[in-house]
This record gives C-alpha cells, structure tokens and sequence, in this order.
C-alpha cells in the first residue's frame, strides 16, 4: 500500500530557531499534500494544501511565512516552521493524495515539535 | 463553525461487547467519510470508509452505518478488544481532492 514518511519524528528547537520538517510519499506520485497540526485534546487542524510545483494555499489564521511550506516534487513536500516560538510546539502531521478512495489519503507518523 | 463533530470525547466498553462511535456533519457537500484510528504520537491509520452512495460497509470487526438524512454516521466494532483503544477520528471530504475534515476524536478504552 501506499506509504508516507516523514521526518523527523520529534524535534526540539530553540526558540527563535527554524525547523525544518519533511514528508515523502515512497510509492507514489503525490501532486497534493496536507499539512496539519494537532492540539492537544483537539482535532487535526488543516494548515494548508500543497500542490506540486505551484504555492501552497493556506488556510485562515495560519501565518504563511511562519510556516513555509514547499512541495517541489510529487514525492516530497516541506514545513519549515520560523522563528519558532514556544507556542509552536505541537503535533505535525502530514498527508499524500493520490486520489479520492479507501486509500487515497495517507498519513505520515508525524513530528512532534517542542520549542524550549 | 465545526463541520464534522464527535461529541463523545470519550467511550469505555468491556472486551467482547460492542462499541459504538458516532459521527454528525452538517456540510452537504461532503460525500466520503472515513474513520481513523490514532495513537499518541503517531499518525492516523486508516481504519474504514464509506461513500455517500451506500449506507454501509463491512470489514471485519468493523462496520460503519451513513443515515444521509441525518447526516450522521457511526463505527461499530464487534467485538472489542483491548487493543482497539485509541482515539479514533471521523474524518469528511468533498468530492475530488479535498482535505479531509477532523472531528475532534472520541478516545475508546476497552476493559477486559
């Protein structure tokens, strides 16, 4: 089946730092990738949609250059989060598209950022 | 405004029993559906799914009921078992390639 790595599985970063987090789909091609971060007690929140070769589309309230993301293949997409602040950490999860279907998302094992 | 809710933030079943989850939406355009089952620190696994043609789907210990007009689904697992605790996810999309929409997870424990 379809599989999604991501990397790294936890970090921990100094505050003001940056950190970079990616997320590859192994045995397909993936022209959509969705990134989400988990509060806790909370639900998966969508921060963006990546597509191939064209910029990211962001969702509300999320800061697009606080968290950069870069999907420059159809296998690989990234999250660099910026500045990173305290309040950043969290739960990041990534997830491959190919198609709509009992496998058509796929989800990385996820980062969990802490920043000190 | 939530579009997917699970409102019970928690469930505990005996081993052997039934378990039920329940889902409810309120977007219309929303016409797959999925269950996920998360542990702590760990990305979602994929559990089941069901498109809005059908009202139901069967694999194994798990089977999830669609009511369309109540807009409302649900994930039974027969039988428990202890290693099905975990926090399990509804998750909605519209047709095409669409993020998935999160409830915010019911947290099963199974007893033995």
């Amino acid at each position: 089946g379809a599989v999604v790595s991501q990397h790294p599985s936890r970090v921990i970063c100094k505050s003001g730092t940056s950190v970079k987090i990616e997320c590859r789909s192994l045995d397909f091609q993936a022209t959509t990738m969705f990134w989400y971060r988990q509060f806790p007690k909370k639900s998966l929140m969508l921060m963006a949609t990546s597509n191939e070769g064209s910029k990211a589309t962001y969702e509300q309230g999320v800061e697009k250059d606080k968290f950069l993301i870069n999907h420059a293949s159809l296998t690989l997409s990234t999250l660099t989060v910026t500045s990173a602040h305290p309040e950043d950490s969290s739960f990041y999860i990534c997830s491959a598209s190919m198609s709509q279907g009992p496998y058509g998302y796929t989800f990385g094992s996820g980062t969990r950022l802490t920043v000190v | 405004d939530q579009q997917v809710k699970q409102n019970s933030p928690s469930l505990s079943v005996q081993e052997g029993r039934i378990s039920i989850l329940n889902c409810d939406y309120t977007n219309s355009m929303f016409d797959y559906f999925l269950w996920y089952k998360k542990y702590p620190a760990e990305g979602p696994t994929f559990l089941i799914s069901i498109s809005s043609i059908k009202d139901k789907n069967e694999d194994g210990r798990f089977t999830v009921f669609l009511n369309k007009s109540a807009k409302h689904l649900s994930l039974h697992i027969v039988p428990s078992q202890p290693g099905d605790s975990a926090v399990y996810f509804c998750a909605a999309s519209e047709m095409g390639n669409t993020p998935l929409v999160f409830g915010k997870g019911t947290r099963l424990s199974v007893i033995a």
